[in-house]
């Protein structure tokens, strides 16, 4: 079936430092949504983008949706450990309106 | 508004055992979600409820049946549980199909 690739699969930052993850589709997506799960949590929606192009901010987090809407980005700048976790995306195609998740960025903050 | 809930929140079987998981909303959302996460990794869909009184099969739904009870309550069955069903349940909910989904906290399954 379809599958949504993210990566890295870990990133290991110093406090302060900017943390971004990707996913990209072979096809092209009706809208993307971004999860947060903290560590023995369960997932949180932060966002959904749908429009080709799209740039949407949350304080120190900014989402995209790339122009073809085959990729997304999540950038968080200057890092703080309450960022720490896992961010999911999860696409949806117009075909279909099931989730494809994406394996998972977890955000490691060193010591 | 609780959001959505889940019972219980622990659970040890015995291999062979059943139980059933509870789920419910008060978002008043149409859609309902089983999913079950294992260590480390992703979710993968195990059933869905688009509406009151349909379900459907996701990813994974060998082993598993579900009953959507009405419009707040989503239950998932194990028939007769296997180690291989060692992982974390959640449910999830949301109105509309191109909505994001609201998850309840999780019930940690341990089957020995």
């Amino acid at each position: 079936g379809q599958q949504v690739m993210q990566i890295p699969q870990y990133q290991h930052v110093q406090e302060g430092e900017d943390f971004t993850t990707y996913c990209n589709s072979s096809t092209t997506l009706s809208n993307i949504q971004w999860y947060k799960q903290r560590p023995g949590g369960h997932p949180v929606f932060l966002i959904q983008l749908v429009k080709s192009g799209e740039v949407k901010k949350q304080k120190r987090l900014t989402f995209q949706f790339g122009e073809a809407k085959k990729n997304s980005s999540l950038h968080i700048t200057a890092t703080q450990t309450t960022d720490v976790g896992t961010y999911f995306c999860a696409a949806q195609e117009y075909s279909n309106y099931q989730l494809i998740w994406g394996a998972g960025t977890k955000l490691i903050i060193k010591p | 508004n609780a959001g959505v809930t889940q019972t219980p929140k622990f659970q040890v079987l015995k291999t062979g055992q059943s139980m059933t998981l509870q789920c419910a909303q008060d978002m008043n959302h149409n859609s309902m979600y089983w999913y079950r996460q294992d260590p480390g990794m992703g979710l993968r869909l195990i059933y869905y409820s688009a509406s009151e009184g349909t379900t459907d099969k996701g990813e994974v739904p060998n082993g598993y049946n579900v009953s959507r009870l009405n419009k707040r309550e989503f239950s998932l069955r194990l028939e007769s549980a296997a180690p291989s069903q060692t992982s974390v349940y959640f449910c999830a909910s949301r109105w509309e199909p191109r909505d994001g989904q609201y998850f309840g906290p999780g019930t940690r399954l341990t089957v020995t």
